[in-house]
């Protein structure tokens, strides 16, 4: 079964310094992997996604993420953070059951807070 | 594009009461998706829908849990007899269906069930 961990629960950077959320999956084939944002009231947006083709992936807000299969890994990177990026980031990796693609298998979270 | 709509956004009810949750997906879109996320953990998925099909269930969705998107359209979460472990935010989402696993899966705010 497909499963996505995130080893940092908490991580605290100043504003203007860089970022890396880590995030491993665990799945057998080339996964498709998600990074969401969610914040206080928010639903869940959309950072980036990966299916194919380039490891290195822009997204919004001037994230980007990088794919490498060797280490199974799929970390976030942002390289200047501001305070409105205070949030909970979730990795995800599609699941599959014998049906195909069905719902996303998330990772427990890494709550982001920015130091002025 | 109104985004996905979740009614109502929040629900206190008591233990051993029926409770109904309503998803109003991307008009046009295909697939929805409920998951279930508890305070400090990741979304986990529930069940999900290609047109009014029901094509998986999750483990996590016992015999007291039914879902049905009876016109392709909207969708219910319905729980029968509550039981204080169901707290929890429950998550819509919805998709095109048209890239399989690489979808982006489009998030509504939540229902937030408290279950006194």
């Amino acid at each position: 079964a497909q499963s996505v961990t995130q080893p940092d629960i908490h991580i605290t950077v100043s504003e203007g310094a860089s970022l890396e959320l880590r995030c491993n999956y665990s799945y057998g084939a080339t996964p498709y992997l998600f990074w969401y944002v969610q914040s206080p009231g928010q639903g869940l947006q959309l950072l980036l996604k990966y299916f194919s083709g380039d490891t290195l992936v822009q997204g919004i807000k001037g994230f980007e993420a990088e794919f490498k299969r060797s280490q199974s890994s799929f970390n976030l990177r942002k390289p200047s953070v501001h305070w409105s990026d205070a949030a909970e980031y979730f990795c995800a990796v599609v699941h599959y059951s014998g049906g195909g693609a069905d719902g996303l298998t998330f990772g427990k979270g890494t709550h982001l807070i920015i130091q002025p | 594009d109104t985004g996905v709509s979740q009614d109502p956004r929040h629900k206190i009810t008591k233990r051993g009461q029926n409770v109904t949750f309503r998803c109003d997906p991307i008009s046009e879109h295909n697939r929805l998706y409920w998951y279930r996320q508890t305070l400090g953990q990741g979304p986990e998925f529930l069940t999900y829908f290609q047109n009014e099909a029901q094509l998986e269930k999750s483990r996590l969705l016992s015999d007291r849990f039914s879902a049905e998107r009876p016109k392709g359209s909207f969708s219910t979460l319905e729980i029968q007899r509550t039981e204080q472990g169901d707290s929890a935010m429950y998550l819509c989402a919805s998709s095109s269906g048209l890239a399989g696993g690489s979808d982006t899966q489009y998030f509504g705010p939540g229902t937030r069930l408290t279950v006194l």
